[in-house]
């Protein structure tokens, strides 16, 4: 059955870096574009990056343009989020969700991992 | 950019029929997917392509789409249904997944 497990939240103050994993199993990762997400407490769902099946297409955010970097190491099946200059409002839940779109083209979220937090204080 | 608007909450007693809302420009010609959120746990995917429901999703959860509304039905509702519901579109425009701001679904 399809997993994904995140790892790599954590408490960091702002201004610093973190790096979150996603592990993927039971499909071909390389198959499949795939998103991160992010739920800050009590909020609703934010969109935050996409990448796809081969790393050559990304797309960000506004809100961490420029900040944060999505990438993906297929022999590992693993894809990754580089969190740079991080601010208090990066507070979030960060959600990693595997992208399947249809023989028409129309893509959607099909599977999600159960998030890890990050929480951005001094 | 593109926004989706949804009811902030939708009350129904059980048994009755939910039917939570997503309003967009012309949400008709987009494809629009929900995800139904229980306290504490990860975003499930309830309705795809409009009305398209993935195995193991009930029969009593369906989706329209038209106009500017797009609307999740969920027909005999069960306590078990009590969560935020989230519609979703790709934006072509930016590139931008689009959530909308989710509904929250109490049954009395």
């Amino acid at each position: 059955q399809v997993q994904l497990v995140e790892s790599g939240g954590g408490v960091v103050q702002p201004g610093r870096s973190l790096r979150l994993s996603c592990a993927a199993s039971g499909f071909t990762f390389s198959n499949y574009g795939m998103h991160w997400v992010r739920q800050a407490p009590g909020k609703g769902l934010e969109w935050v990056a996409v990448i796809s099946s081969d790393g050559s297409n990304k797309y960000y955010a506004d809100s961490v343009k420029g900040r944060f970097t999505i990438s993906r190491d297929n022999s590992k099946n693993t894809l990754y989020l580089q969190m740079n200059s991080l601010r208090a409002e990066d507070t979030s839940m960060y959600y990693c969700a595997r992208r399947y779109c249809s023989s028409g083209g129309r893509c959607y979220l099909d599977y999600w991992g159960q998030g890890t937090l990050v929480t951005v204080s001094s | 950019s593109y926004v989706l608007t949804q009811p902030p909450s939708v009350s129904v007693a059980p048994g009755q029929t939910a039917r939570i809302t997503c309003g967009g420009n012309n949400i008709g010609s987009k494809s629009v997917h929900w995800y139904q959120q229980k306290p504490g746990q990860a975003p499930v995917l309830v309705v795809y392509d409009n009305s398209g429901r993935p195995s193991g999703i009930p029969e009593r959860f369906s989706g329209s789409n038209s106009g500017n509304t797009a609307t999740l039905t969920i027909s005999r509702v069960e306590a078990g249904n009590e969560a935020d519901y989230y519609c979703q579109v790709w934006d072509s425009g930016s590139d931008h997944v689009v959530f909308g701001g989710g509904t929250k679904l109490t049954v009395l």
